[in-house]
């Protein structure tokens, strides 16, 4: 497709599961963002990649968050132990390096 | 440190009226970038203009204007004539160079209802 592709759109985990959020970005756009948008807040980085190199991960707000983008195109973020505070949208982005960011509609993701 | 301050935190005009949403940064960085983006319903950021910090220009795109004062430390959009698919939320954000990384620290944003 043209633009940034997330899956799922939504998802509802029980508290303590594992989950897994999907981002394809725009093809030959090296740079990939992931960031967390709470509800009435503005989006807040989380990590970044340039190709398959993560090289930040500053974001991250806990040892139970990973991504992967293995081959440098599809990337993975992934929670583990999922807590009620994890509850947020989950935007990714890609871009050529130093340009404007296209954004996905996000995964918004509920943890009962 | 770094910050984006949109103070707005929703404005409703009625349609046709003009519309101005602030944005105040913060940067310690000499080479940045600002950036306006709306996110509409259904949940996607549309970029809509960057502006580097050697460039104080200010720029219209048809109904849209952006004010960029590095002395005030201001990057404020306008929208003339506004309409109803004008409503949507609209961040403001920073991008510093030094960063390395591009990326983008965000403010709270302003929620924009234009009515009919």
């Amino acid at each position: 497709g043209a633009g940034v592709s997330q899956s799922p759109r939504y998802k509802v985990a029980k508290r303590g599961q594992d989950v897994a959020l999907r981002c394809d970005p725009i093809s030959g756009h090296v740079s990939l963002f992931w960031y967390q948008q709470a509800l009435g807040q503005g989006p807040e980085f989380l990590t970044y990649f340039q190709n398959e190199a993560q090289l930040d991960k500053s974001g991250l707000p806990s040892d139970r968050f990973f991504a992967e983008r293995p081959e440098g195109s599809v990337s993975t973020l992934k929670i583990q132990r999922t807590q009620q505070e994890d509850s947020a949208v989950y935007l990714c982005a890609s871009s050529l390096k130093g340009q404007p960011q296209h954004f996905g509609d996000g995964t918004r993701l509920s943890i009962l | 440190a770094q910050k984006v301050t949109q103070a707005q935190t929703e404005i409703s005009v009625v349609e046709k009226e003009d519309v101005t949403l602030d944005c105040v940064y913060e940067t310690r960085d000499t080479t940045y970038y600002l950036f306006w983006y709306k996110q509409p319903p259904s949940g996607e950021l549309v970029f809509l203009i960057r502006r580097n910090s050697f460039d104080e220009q200010n720029e219209i795109s048809g109904r849209y204007s952006w004010n960029f004062q590095k002395s005030t430390s201001s990057f404020n959009f306008t929208i003339t004539a506004s309409q109803v698919v004008d409503s949507a939320v609209y961040f403001c954000a920073l991008s510093e160079a030094a960063s390395g990384t591009y990326k983008y620290i965000f403010g709270t944003g302003t929620r924009l209802k234009v009515l009919a």
